[in-house]
């Protein structure tokens, strides 16, 4: 089975921009593996946040958005807030239609 | 707008079969062809993927998990359902039904001890 890689944990400053990143043991990830990203608070569900590597759900702050780079699916927070302080998972879906998600990453905005 | 509400004991003794059941309201089940996902979150760890179903019968399961996993939909009820054998303490977690990756019930901890 496929591991999917994410960083452990991120810092970004109120107001600021991180990119947080989703990899695959396989090789390089591409829209093929449907890219998703979750946020998750504590003592509650995960919410999808991006889909299909790209696309936002009603919900979805505008600041959040997805996208390939460097051959990894991304997620890129521009003017980060309090209340994104969150886990983070990203869901590769891989050959046989086995979805595998990546361990988290924990943002914190300080 | 679709909701989706897991329920089922919270406690389960080792070597017994955990069945959880996942009442959706606000659609049918039989609308679309979307698929019915599992997944759960051991306390403090990361989220994974158990199984998932569409209503055109293809049904999915993890590879680690295969053996013990059995996933159903009841049309008439607008249920689908979770059966896991032989359960052991690997197997607490807060399990999660959804409809495919985009709409989530709100979880439920299933707690393995004797």
């Amino acid at each position: 089975q496929a591991v999917v890689t994410q960083e452990p944990s991120l810092t970004v400053s109120p107001g600021g921009t991180v990119t947080l990143t989703c990899g695959s043991s396989t090789g390089a990830v591409t829209s093929g593996h449907y890219p998703y990203w979750f946020q998750q608070k504590p003592g509650h569900a995960p919410r999808t946040l991006i889909y299909d590597t790209s696309d936002k759900h009603s919900w979805t702050p505008a600041r959040f958005s997805g996208s390939l780079l460097g051959g990894k699916a991304a997620l890129t927070l521009s003017g980060a807030q309090p209340e994104d302080e969150a886990d983070y998972y990203c869901l590769l879906s891989y050959s046989g239609a086995r979805p595998v998600f990546g361990g988290g990453t924990k943002l914190t905005v300080l | 707008q679709v909701q989706l509400q897991e329920s089922g004991p919270g406690l389960v003794k080792p070597s017994e079969t955990l069945s959880l059941t996942c009442t959706v309201s606000g659609r049918s089940i039989s609308s679309g062809d979307y698929f019915w996902s599992w997944i759960r979150q051991p306390p403090g760890k990361g989220l994974e993927w158990i199984a998932y179903m569409y209503i055109s019968g293809g049904t999915y399961y993890n590879p680690s998990l295969e053996s013990r996993v059995t996933i159903s939909l009841d049309t008439s009820k607008n249920q689908f359902s979770l059966r896991l054998t032989s359960v052991t303490a690997a197997d607490t977690a807060v399990y999660y039904c959804a409809r495919g990756h985009n709409y989530w019930g709100q979880g439920t901890l299933v707690t393995v001890s004797s």
